[in-house]
């Protein structure tokens, strides 16, 4: 069983074109993430939701809006894209109450041409 | 600003000698602190941690020692196999915060 997945697994769209990477967690965690992997191989956090609430959320466009329908899903959907936005982007969830061990998924990677 | 950094990108290791990687943090509040392996095309994996209260703590093949005072903290991984070849993250948090800081990785190679 997949403890944390996402689809589309590749991702390949048009400059200005608006998309949607889905996730799914089935470890019961309360806390879930979303990350974004640039050409440099950073891993740089976007955001967090705990239990549906946005918790975190750090200098991103505001082209790009999480949506979590309940606490096992967090969705990112991603407006008028740019060329810029191609990267990898990983989902991870965490159960909170203690030290953050946080679990992720296997990671959509996105192409803008 | 990168607040965990880890140099030395890239390590090439014979199979059952040890690898070690290093990892730095300028954030004094961090007191937790992780390192996750990653191979190409998935996810990383969470691997091992070590909370400030502690120095040292080992899990089968690998061992994270951590030293407070010189905001540094690095993976051992004896002896070392080619599975073992992948990508290492370090990431540290600060208590009550799910915040996770990354380096940037250490290629590790092992050679059979």
């Amino acid at each position: 069983d997949t403890a944390v997945s996402q689809t589309p697994k590749y991702l390949v769209t048009q400059m200005g074109n608006d998309k949607s990477i889905k996730c799914e967690q089935n470890l019961g965690h309360d806390t879930m993430y979303w990350y974004k992997q640039d050409s440099k191989k950073f891993l740089k956090i976007m955001f967090s939701y705990n239990n549906k609430e946005l918790i975190i959320n750090e200098t991103v466009p505001n082209r790009f809006s999480p949506k979590s329908p309940d606490k096992a899903h967090l969705n990112l959907h991603i407006n008028s894209l740019e060329l810029g936005d191609s990267a990898v982007y990983f989902c991870a969830s965490s159960q909170r109450g203690g030290p953050e061990t946080q679990y992720f998924g296997p990671g959509t990677r996105l192409l803008v041409l | 600003d990168q607040q965990v950094k880890q140099n030395s990108p890239s390590l090439s290791v014979q199979e059952g000698r040890i690898s070690i990687l290093n990892c730095d943090y300028t954030n004094s509040m961090f007191d937790y602190f992780l390192w996750y392996k990653k191979y190409p095309a998935e996810g990383p994996t969470f691997l091992i941690s070590i909370s400030s209260i502690k120095d040292k703590n080992e899990d089968g093949r690998f061992t994270v020692f951590l030293n407070k005072s010189a905001k540094h903290l690095s993976l051992h991984i004896v002896p070392s196999q080619p599975g073992d070849s992948a990508v290492y993250f370090c990431a540290a948090s600060a208590l009550g915060n799910n915040r996770l800081a990354f380096g940037k990785g250490n290629q590790v190679v092992v050679i059979p």
